[in-house]
């Protein structure tokens, strides 16, 4: 009964590069959501999607930020061209379906941008 | 945007002793939850509200769905070292969002003199 998978743990990126973060929902979850924390701040949403589909995206910055669900494999979180800003935690979390049970988080991914 | 106000920021308490904190927000919202955070990890959910005027235990946890719909609180009795984190609000606004896009609080800082 694995919980909410997300690798790397830890991630270390100059200015410029792009960053990868992978989450592998709970077995038998289609509902994938990312959310990013800064430190000592609370968790802000920054997208809401189901496989193949992007439900909810009005927490992405309009740039340089993308993410995907697909068929098979994890959903993926991809920043371009990072900048020292995009230093933060950034959890993913899933859930069964549609009604809102509060989802269950991975340990998140820890990017620092140097 | 919408915003909830969570205080106190932080506690310093004996083991033994209760705990309170509450969230508060200026609009309405149709379900509260309150997490759990230990450095380094995700949050863990806690407790789940979806009715006004509810109140849901879990152990030496409780919360209660305020009846304005516009706050939240949790007691945590008799507290232990392990009880240590920090405690974040969130809840699903009525006007509009998807039930991906949780509104969070910026957390309280529970320290727990044994």
């Amino acid at each position: 009964n694995a919980g909410v998978m997300q690798n790397p743990r830890h991630l270390v990126r100059r200015r410029g590069q792009e960053a990868r973060l992978r989450c592998s929902p709970m077995k038998g979850h289609s509902h994938v959501y990312w959310y990013r924390q800064l430190p000592e701040e609370g968790l802000k949403f920054m997208v809401y999607l189901q496989k193949e589909n992007i439900i909810d995206e009005s927490g992405m910055p309009k740039e340089r930020f993308s993410a995907e669900f697909p068929k098979e494999g994890p959903s993926i979180l991809r920043i371009q061209q990072v900048v020292r800003g995009d230093s933060a935690a950034y959890f993913c979390a899933s859930s069964p379906g549609m009604a809102l049970y509060g989802y269950t988080f991975g340990s998140g991914t820890r990017l620092t941008v140097v | 945007g919408q915003q909830l106000n969570q205080s106190p920021q932080s506690m310093f308490i004996q083991e033994g002793e209760d705990v309170s904190m509450n969230c508060t927000s200026s609009s309405i919202f149709n379900t509260w939850l309150w997490y759990k955070q230990e450095p380094g990890e995700g949050p863990v959910l806690l407790i789940a509200l979806y009715k006004a005027g509810e109140l849901t235990s879990n152990g030496r946890l409780t919360a209660q769905f305020g009846i304005t719909r516009k706050d939240s609180f949790l007691n945590i009795s008799a507290s232990i070292p392990s009880d240590v984190g920090i405690y974040f609000c969130a809840g699903q606004p009525s006007d509009g969002g998807s039930q991906g896009n949780l509104i969070f609080g910026k957390g309280t800082k529970l320290s727990v003199k044994p």
